[in-house]
C-alpha cells in the first residue's frame, strides 16, 4: 500500500530552527510537495522536490532523497505565525497526491 | 487575482437533508479536485475532473456526487448527509497533468456541520 509518515506534533522556540521529516512508500514517484495549513484554513503550497537535494526558498528549505524515500522541511528563524500543520504529499505514478496526516508545529515564545 | 473560490465558507445542514457545495476558479486549470478533511487528518480525495472526465475514488461513498458544468465551476452534492460527513471540504485545481506534476491550488474550504 501507499504510505506517508510524518510526526504528529513538534514544538519549537521562536527564532530557532526546526526540521520536519517525512518518509514515504508509494507506487511510483513524480515529486514531493510540502504544504502549510493553518487551523481552519486551506493548505497553501510551500515547496516541490522531484530531484535529490536541497531546495531553498527564504526561511524554508526542503530536502529530498529518492533512494531513501525521505524528505524534510527545514524552517529557520521561526516566527509565531509559523505555528501551523505541515503536510507532506507525494505524487504517485498516476499523478495523484498521496497525503500525510500532517505535523502540527507549535511555536513557543 | 486568479484564485479558487468556495461558497459557502460555513454550511450547516440537517441529518439526511441534501446539500450542495460550490467551487469556482479563475485559473483556467483543467483539473479540479474535491477533498474531505477531518480534524488532524490528511485530506482525502473524493474525486477529480480531468477536463470533463470524471474520476471517482474507489472508496468514495455513493452519497457523494459531483458536477462540473464548465471549466470554471464544480459542485459537490451530498445526497443524504450523515453525522460522519461533518468535515472541511476542500476544492483544489491544477494544470493538466500531461505537462508533468503541478502544484494544487486550494480554495479556502467549506466547513460542513451536520445537526
Amino acid at each position: 500500500g501507499q504510505n506517508i509518515d510524518q510526526p504528529t506534533e513538534m514544538t519549537a522556540t521562536e527564532g530557532a530552527i526546526v526540521q520536519i521529516n517525512c518518509t514515504y512508500q508509494t507506487s511510483g514517484f513524480n515529486g514531493l510537495f510540502w504544504y502549510q495549513q493553518h487551523a481552519g484554513e486551506a493548505p497553501t503550497f510551500l515547496s516541490y522536490n522531484v530531484l535529490d537535494g536541497l531546495e531553498e526558498k527564504g526561511r524554508f528549505s526542503s530536502f529530498l532523497s529518492r533512494s531513501k524515500g525521505y524528505s524534510y522541511l527545514l524552517l529557520k528563524e521561526l516566527q509565531m505565525k509559523d505555528s501551523a500543520s505541515y503536510l507532506c504529499a507525494v505524487m504517485d505514478s498516476n499523478y495523484q497526491l498521496i497525503w500525510g496526516a500532517g505535523t502540527k508545529l507549535i511555536i513557543k515564545p | 487575482d486568479a484564485m479558487v473560490i468556495q461558497n459557502p465558507r460555513y454550511q450547516v445542514t440537517q441529518f439526511g437533508k441534501p446539500v450542495t457545495l460550490s467551487c469556482s476558479q479563475t485559473l483556467n486549470h483543467n483539473v479540479m479536485y474535491w477533498y474531505q478533511q477531518k480534524s488532524s487528518q490528511a485530506p482525502k480525495l473524493l474525486f477529480h475532473y480531468y477536463d470533463k472526465d470524471f474520476n471517482n475514488e474507489a472508496d468514495t461513498p455513493d452519497n457523494f456526487q459531483s458536477r462540473r458544468p464548465n471549466t470554471s465551476f464544480c459542485f459537490l452534492d451530498i445526497r443524504s448527509p450523515g453525522l460522519g460527513d461533518a468535515a472541511m471540504y476542500l476544492c483544489a485545481t491544477s494544470e493538466r497533468v500531461g505537462t508533468g506534476p503541478a502544484e494544487q491550488y486550494f480554495g479556502p474550504g467549506t466547513r460542513l456541520t451536520v445537526t
